[in-house]
């Protein structure tokens, strides 16, 4: 059971627009900043979004994230098919004194 | 360009004992945080630890407390893992990482199994 909470699994149709939503609690998203990560098949995660909505040098812009509360969102617009691959929210959890992730959500390209 | 390459990993008998261990490269490794980072097959991650710039400050998770140490060498940009009375539900892949975490290693497989 993950502290944050996200659906296990997403799709969408090339080009279409897909969200994933990641939700927490007051000591974790509600006071923290919120990072995405993108990890493809049999490698290691890649850093997507950092700072709730910041994108990393290198990152698409059919990628953004927000935040409201204690709840985050991950949105992809113009979706291809490399877009396939599994991702991760993350945000410190001041109570845990620890980093949290969400459990994952698979997302499939139609 | 920031490289983490970590090593030590493989096949323990529950109860054994393993370090991990993570040269980086490309930065200057004293000024970042840095973690560990576990994905157990099939499984979502788990953060393990962290330690500060100049190791003034550790964290772990509840799982390993008292099990693992994390510990750090700047004048040789490397970050280990000590790993004691393994489980077999310590078996997954580590990942060293950076900071937030940014940056990632290719992770090593440890196996924790008689």
């Amino acid at each position: 059971q993950s502290v944050l909470t996200q659906p296990p699994s997403a799709s969408g149709t090339p080009g279409q627009r897909v969200t994933i939503s990641c939700s927490g609690s007051s000591s974790n998203i509600g006071s923290n900043t919120v990072n995405w990560y993108q990890q493809l098949p049999g490698t290691a995660p890649k850093f997507l979004i950092y700072s709730n909505d910041q994108r990393p040098s290198g990152v698409p812009d059919r990628f953004s994230g927000s935040k409201s509360g204690t709840s985050a969102s991950l949105a992809i617009s113009g979706l291809q098919s490399e877009d396939e691959a599994d991702y991760y929210c993350a945000a410190w959890d001041g109570s845990l004194n620890g980093l949290v992730f969400g459990g994952g959500t698979k997302l499939t390209v139609l | 360009e920031v490289q983490l390459v970590e090593s030590g990993g493989g096949l323990v008998q529950p109860g054994g004992s393993l370090r991990l261990s993570c040269a980086a490269s490309g930065f200057t490794f004293s000024n970042y945080w840095m973690s560990w980072v576990r994905q157990a097959p099939g499984k979502g991650l788990e953060w393990v630890a962290n330690i500060k710039q100049d190791g003034s400050e550790i964290y772990y998770v509840d799982s390993v407390k008292g099990r693992f140490t994390i510990s750090r060498d700047n004048a040789k940009n490397s970050l280990y893992l000590q790993m004691n009375s393994l489980r077999a539900e310590d078996t997954a892949v580590y990942y060293c990482a950076r900071d937030s975490p940014d940056y990632w290693g290719q992770g090593t497989l440890v196996t924790v199994s008689s």
